[in-house]
């Protein structure tokens, strides 16, 4: 079956620095691979997505690449802020699924000044 | 961009009631609605998959008769914990999505989320 797995948190990193948020999936066929983001005591919002090998997504200065050699769709932000500091969701849809999404245990995100 | 609003945003009743939830598209169809139950601190767990005009499916587990689930339009469906207990407060979310458009399945847009406590 389909499969997630994003790096464990929580990741604390000071304002300015780099961010890379580590997802590797299982699926078969060519899946859509999307990173949500959630904000305390809220739903979780779409923050970029790709639906095939090699596209790159990118929003609010974040970005990800499918990576269909490695089965890998890491998310990356060249200077975090404050205002980042949320939980991170990696999240598939497989093909044929109805869009039915199979989410990583998601990373938490802690920014401070 | 797409817009799903949830309601109530959070609720506290007495054990032994019933509560209903709302989950709206409303800027696009959504043939199909997923509800979720998410832990303090863990990932989101499928409760069931809603397409309008039809029966949900339920994830393994989940009991059918405890959370009903009614698709009735293309911008509405809704949760009912029926004879709600303490083991039901949770964080409850939904999520609408247009379907598939060109072969390539749409993303879900997730409302806001519903906290229930049951007392």
């Amino acid at each position: 079956g389909n499969s997630v797995t994003q790096m464990e948190g929580p990741v604390t990193l000071s304002e300015e620095a780099f961010l890379t948020i580590n997802c590797t999936y299982t699926a078969t066929g060519y899946p859509s691979l999307f990173w949500y983001v959630q904000y305390p005591g809220e739903g979780l919002q779409l923050l970029l997505k790709a639906t095939k090998a090699d596209d790159k997504g990118s929003n609010k200065g974040f970005e990800a690449t499918y990576r269909k050699e490695t089965t890998s769709f890491h998310l990356e932000k060249g200077s975090v802020q404050v205002s980042d500091s949320a939980v991170y969701f990696c999240a598939l849809s497989g093909a044929g699924t109805a869009s039915k999404l199979t989410f990583g245990t998601g990373t938490r995100l802690q920014v401070t000044l | 961009g797409a817009v799903v609003s949830q309601h109530p945003s959070w609720v506290i009743c007495k054990s032994g009631t019933s509560v209903k939830i709302e989950c709206r598209s409303l800027d696009f169809q959504a043939t199909t609605m997923f509800w979720y139950r998410q832990f303090p601190k863990q990932s989101l767990m499928l409760m069931a998959t809603s397409n309008e005009g039809s029966k949900a499916t339920y994830e393994q587990g989940v009991e059918k008769d405890k959370f009903l689930i009614n698709h009735a339009s293309l911008t509405l469906s809704t949760l009912t914990v029926t004879s709600a207990h303490p083991e039901d407060s949770s964080f409850y979310i939904c999520s609408a999505t247009s379907g598939t458009a060109g072969g390539v399945n749409q993303p879900q847009h997730f409302g806001d989320g519903t906290r229930l406590s049951i007392l």
